[in-house]
Formats: structure tokens, C-alpha cells, sequence
């Protein structure tokens, strides 16, 4: 059975970068869209974006330059990087498995395998 | 970019209650690639219904989804303790803000 575990500082200081990573114990890291996806405290889900294994990626526009993400299939990794945060940055932080399909409006995807998450604070 | 808006944001509601949770796309969702997912307190989200009207493996036949175009809704028969939780639909890079189903 795959799973997913997010790992990392769960404290970063204001305008610094937030680094986790997230390991796929069992099946393959080709043909999915890993991705991230981060909850504030009581609120809702936003999407981050994702990494895909040919080096594609795609990010939430309101995001802009801040996010990057790498995968490294040799590990069975990936990885998100947050440049620049602030409390507004403090959530949980989820790592997830992307479903895709190809249509005539573009790829689509939808999530069907989620990690236990991680609380990154942001604080000084 | 598709927005996803559910209704209602909460939903108050007795154990054996039929619990029913709208999701409205702001534009067609082709081929009803609409996703549910549960979340309960404390707890990471999980795929609950993919395509729109899929259960995925380990939910009850109580759960079910339908619509289609811009109109999609979940369905809860019966609600049990267990089904008390947050439900969001996702459709790409899109979550609607999530309906909580709460016991009354």
C-alpha cells in the first residue's frame, strides 16, 4: 500500500524559505502528479501546486515566484520550497498523489492519496 | 480557472439523517472530473468520490455522488457518528471551501 510522509522544520522564521519533503514508501513516482497542499489553521484547502516525474510542473498563480518543487525518483521524493514566507504561510502542509487525465479543456487531475500532513509555523 | 463554490457551509443534522452537500463550478467541468474528499478533525483529507459519482475503495454504498456540467452534489443516506466531518470537492488545482456536516 503507498504511502505518503511529509518531513521538516516545523518552525521557520519570517522571510525565510520553507523546505519539506515528502517520501512515497512503495509503488511508482512515474505517471502521478505530486503535489502540495496547505490548510491554515481553521480554514480550508489550497492547492500549491505540483511536480510531475518528466520535470513538468504547475503552480497556484497566487503563489506566484515563491513556490518550486523538485522530485528526485532515485529517492522516491519530492520536494516544495517556499521562498519569502510570512504568518499568512502558517498551515499544515499536506503532500498528496495526483490523479491525471488528458481532455480537450487540458490536463486534470484530482488527489487520491493524501499524507498525514505537517504544522509549519511561521514565527520569529 | 474553475471556482468551486459548496453549499451549504454548515450542515446540522440528527445520526440517520440523509445529509445532501452542493458543489457549483463556475464553468463546465468536462467528463465530471469532480472529486469529494472527507476530512475529519485532526485528520488529513481522503478521496471519497472521483468522476463524480466513483466511491472510492473503503467508503459505504450510503455515500453517493451524481450531477454533472456546473451542478454536483454528495449524498449521504443514512448518516452514521463516523460521517461527521468536513467535505470538500476539488476539481484540479480548484477546492470548493467545504461544507462541515455537523451533528445537531
Amino acid at each position: 500500500q503507498v504511502q505518503l510522509q511529509e518531513s521538516g522544520p516545523g518552525l521557520v522564521k519570517p522571510s525565510e524559505t520553507l523546505s519539506l519533503n515528502c517520501s512515497v514508501s512503495r509503488g511508482s513516482i512515474s505517471s502521478y502528479y505530486w503535489s502540495w497542499i496547505r490548510q491554515a489553521p481553521g480554514k480550508g484547502l489550497e492547492w500549491i501546486g505540483y511536480v510531475y516525474y518528466s520535470g513538468d510542473s504547475d503552480f497556484n498563480p497566487a503563489l506566484g515566484s515563491r513556490v518550486t518543487m523538485s522530485l528526485d525518483t532515485s529517492e522516491k521524493q519530492f520536494s516544495l520550497r517556499l521562498s519569502s514566507v510570512t504568518t499568512a504561510d502558517t498551515a499544515v502542509y499536506y503532500c498528496a498523489r495526483g490523479r491525471w487525465f488528458y481532455d480537450t479543456s487540458g490536463y486534470i487531475w484530482y488527489f487520491d492519496l493524501w499524507g498525514r500532513g505537517t504544522l509549519v509555523t511561521v514565527s520569529s | 480557472e474553475i471556482i468551486l463554490t459548496q453549499s451549504p457551509g454548515t450542515l446540522s443534522l440528527f445520526p440517520g439523517d440523509r445529509a445532501t452537500l452542493s458543489c457549483r463550478a463556475s464553468q463546465t467541468v468536462n467528463n465530471n472530473y469532480l472529486a469529494w474528499h472527507q476530512q475529519k478533525p485532526g485528520q488529513a483529507p481522503r478521496l471519497l468520490i472521483y468522476g463524480a459519482s466513483t466511491r472510492a475503495p473503503g467508503f459505504p454504498d450510503r455515500f453517493s455522488g451524481g450531477g454533472s456540467a456546473t451542478d454536483f452534489t454528495l449524498n449521504i443516506s443514512r448518516l452514521e457518528p463516523e460521517d461527521f466531518a468536513v467535505y470538500y470537492c476539488q476539481h484540479s488545482g480548484a477546492f470548493g471551501q467545504g461544507t462541515k456536516v455537523e451533528i445537531k
